[in-house]
């Protein structure tokens, strides 16, 4: 009963550095979603899929890029890592799109050096 | 850790006594609202929701007000427990859009 699986749980990198964040869901929800947190903000959205084979930018998208590999997996890629994408990343699944209850995975803690 | 500035509102309550953590919203045309908990070094999880049509909507030991007049949302913890700790949110949502979280309130609740 695993729910949402994000790995790694931790990283860090230096800038310019790339780096790929998995996340995989095993409820058959059409829809997943990428967040980030920072201290005293909410949940901000980078990237979302609403189904599979489609993506979409979110609220903070810049720097990041999405991959919907199946309905299970949404990555996300950071192709040259910056101090300002130190954070906590959060995937999150649904299975009825924006309107519905979001799953959300343990987080992946990422620092950029 | 945190940045210079950026805290999160805190409220500290005995245990056994009653919690109250309010959320004002910005959109008036947001349909669907859900509170999550989220504890220390883990994912958010849902607590209870409510849609616009409805005022209240309790849970077990959880229970919801939502006053559309003034945009606000409240979310009450009964005989608040050690377990309860944690950081609270509200997130809003209109039909075909996107959720939009506020940034929390951190419940601590004392011996």
């Amino acid at each position: 009963n695993a729910g949402v699986t994000q790995t790694p749980k931790f990283q860090v990198l230096k800038t310019g550095q790339s780096m790929t964040l998995q996340c995989a869901q095993d409820m058959n929800h059409n829809s997943m979603y990428w967040y980030r947190q920072d201290p005293g903000m909410g949940l901000r959205l980078i990237y979302y899929s609403a189904s599979e084979g489609t993506t979409d930018k979110g609220e903070v998208p810049n720097g990041y890029n999405v991959s919907r590999l199946n309905k299970r997996e949404f990555s996300l890629r950071l192709e040259s890592a910056a101090p300002s994408q130190t954070s906590v990343y959060f995937c999150a699944s649904s299975a009825t799109g924006a309107t519905g209850e979001l799953f959300f995975g343990e987080g992946s803690r990422l620092t950029v050096l | 850790g945190e940045s210079v500035g950026l805290h999160l509102p805190t409220l500290s309550v005995q245990e056994g006594d009653n919690s109250i953590i309010n959320c004002a919203y910005s959109n008036s045309a947001s349909d669907y609202f859900i509170w999550y908990k989220q504890e220390s070094g883990k994912g958010p999880q849902f607590i209870i929701d409510i849609r616009s049509n409805m005022d209240k909507r309790q849970g077990q030991r959880v229970t919801v007000l939502l006053n559309k007049t003034v945009k606000h949302l409240s979310l009450q913890i009964a005989a608040t427990q050690p377990g309860d700790s944690a950081v609270y949110f509200c997130a809003e949502n209109r039909y075909g859009q996107n959720f939009v979280f506020g940034p929390g309130t951190r419940l601590s609740v004392l011996p």
